[in-house]
């Protein structure tokens, strides 16, 4: 089955730094990749997603790259804002249109 | 925005007591997931709910829990005989189309036992 390691599991940037977080995925299946951010008392919410025919998506100040060979995906966000600070999720199905698996999580902090 | 919505937020309940933690999916969805998050680890599947019956299931899903969607609108999750080790956040999830458009989250049920 699929398996998602996210790192690192906590980042402190400073506000306007850019921020980036990696997952790596085990199943080349695997054909979907979103990124969810989960605020305190919150569900994790949808950001931004990336499927497996394209490299690279952008949304503001934020973006998803994809390598399928190196089986990773990583996000980036510019420009960061102490509203980003949060929990930040990856996940990749297991396969196919099969249920997705999350990453461990990511405490992104921006600091003032 | 549409949104699912659960309740209750909070539940407290004693070991061995049955409880029933209730979502309502976005109404034209068609796929529905019960997640947990046990306190600051990562978000664990449990099971995946089509077309009226159940598509999928971890491990963790054991003969403790069942899904229902009793009418067109709710999806619970039972848990018949809680353990201690069950106190969790609950989340509930729905898509109109499995993957393709990603996955609503409800703000969670907070589960403890005592």
């Amino acid at each position: 089955g699929e398996n998602v390691e996210q790192h690192p599991s906590t980042l402190s940037v400073q506000e306007g730094d850019s921020a980036v977080i990696k997952c790596t995925y085990s199943d080349s299946a695997s054909n979907y990749f979103p990124w969810y951010k989960q605020e305190l008392g919150k569900g994790p919410q949808l950001i931004i997603d990336i499927r497996s025919n394209v490299g690279e998506k952008k949304d503001q100040r934020i973006a998803v790259t994809l390598n399928k060979t190196a089986k990773h995906f990583s996000l980036h966000i510019t420009e960061t804002q102490p509203e980003d600070s949060a929990v930040y999720f990856c996940a990749a199905p297991r396969s196919g249109n099969t249920p997705l698996v999350f990453g461990k999580g990511t405490r992104l902090s921006v600091i003032a | 925005e549409p949104e699912v919505t659960q309740t209750p937020s909070h539940q407290v309940t004693q070991m061995g007591q049955e409880v029933i933690l209730r979502c309502v999916p976005i109404s034209n969805h068609l796929y529905f997931y019960w997640y947990r998050q046990i306190l600051g680890q990562k978000v664990e599947f449990l099971v995946s709910f089509y077309n009226n019956e159940i598509s999928e299931k971890s491990e963790i899903f054991d003969d403790q829990f069942s899904v229902e969607r009793p009418d067109g609108s709710n999806f619970t999750l039972k848990i018949r005989s809680t353990k201690l080790e069950d106190s969790a956040m609950y989340f509930c999830a729905s898509s109109y189309t499995g993957n393709y458009y990603g996955y609503t989250f409800g703000s969670g049920t907070r589960l403890t036992v005592v």
